[in-house]
């Protein structure tokens, strides 16, 4: 069955330091791969997407992830932590066999301490 | 450009109460989704829309029902509502349900039943 797991439930950085966070996936057939953040009492906002080609993608606010395919992974990466950064990380996945819905990751709190 | 707006933004009900939720986007959207966010459980789809005039069941539908009103409009109804219907509930949108179209969203209804 499909799944995503972001193994940390939260992560805490200080600010100006890289930040990972973790996103593992199971699928079936080729994946495509979002991240989205969510601050407090708001919706989800894209960040960005993987749906083939470079395995680095780019996306909003600084923020950049890779795909590797061998480790089913797909980490959000930044070179320098802001506290603004603080808020709800989400990976979500989507398939041909789950027909194209999305499939969530528990969230990955992240803390960016001054 | 409002984006996607819900209403209302909080909602106390008591058991056996039922009640709507509304969702307008004004992006020109073609699909439409309601997801319900729980702690610990990141999102889980409800219901979608892939285009005007239908709707599909997602992974959690018990206890719901949809109407999609236009193109623009998309609610939900909780017809008999219960205490594990306490959540927040997002109403997003996207061009499509294709595997490309990452999903915009709205703020959100916070929703306690009592």
């Amino acid at each position: 069955a499909q799944s995503v797991a972001q193994p940390e439930d939260q992560v805490n950085v200080a600010e100006g330091n890289p930040l990972t966070v973790k996103c593992t996936y199971s699928v079936s057939g080729n994946p495509y791969l979002f991240w989205y953040v969510q601050y407090p009492n708001r919706g989800l906002q894209f960040l960005l997407k993987y749906i083939t080609g470079d395995n680095l993608v780019k996306g909003s606010y600084g923020f950049e992830a890779e795909f590797n395919k061998s480790q089913t992974s797909f980490h959000l990466k930044k070179p320098s932590a802001l506290v603004s950064d603080s808020a709800l990380y989400f990976c979500a996945v989507r398939d041909k066999a789950s027909n194209y819905q999305l499939i969530w990751g528990a969230g990955t709190k992240l803390i960016i301490k001054p | 450009n409002a984006g996607v707006t819900q209403t209302p933004k909080f909602q106390v009900l008591k058991t056996g109460q039922s009640m709507t939720l509304q969702c307008a986007q004004d992006m020109n959207h073609n699909s439409m989704y309601w997801y319900r966010q729980d702690p610990g459980m990141g999102l889980r789809l409800i219901y979608y829309s892939a285009s005007e005039g239908t709707t599909d069941k997602g992974e959690v539908p018990n206890g719901y029902n949809v109407s999609r009103l236009n193109k623009r409009e998309f609610s939900l109804r909780l017809e008999s509502a219960a205490p594990s219907q306490t959540s927040v509930y997002f109403c997003a949108s996207s061009e499509g349900v294709g595997q490309y179209n990452e999903q915009f969203f709205g703020p959100g209804t916070r929703l306690t039943v009592l």
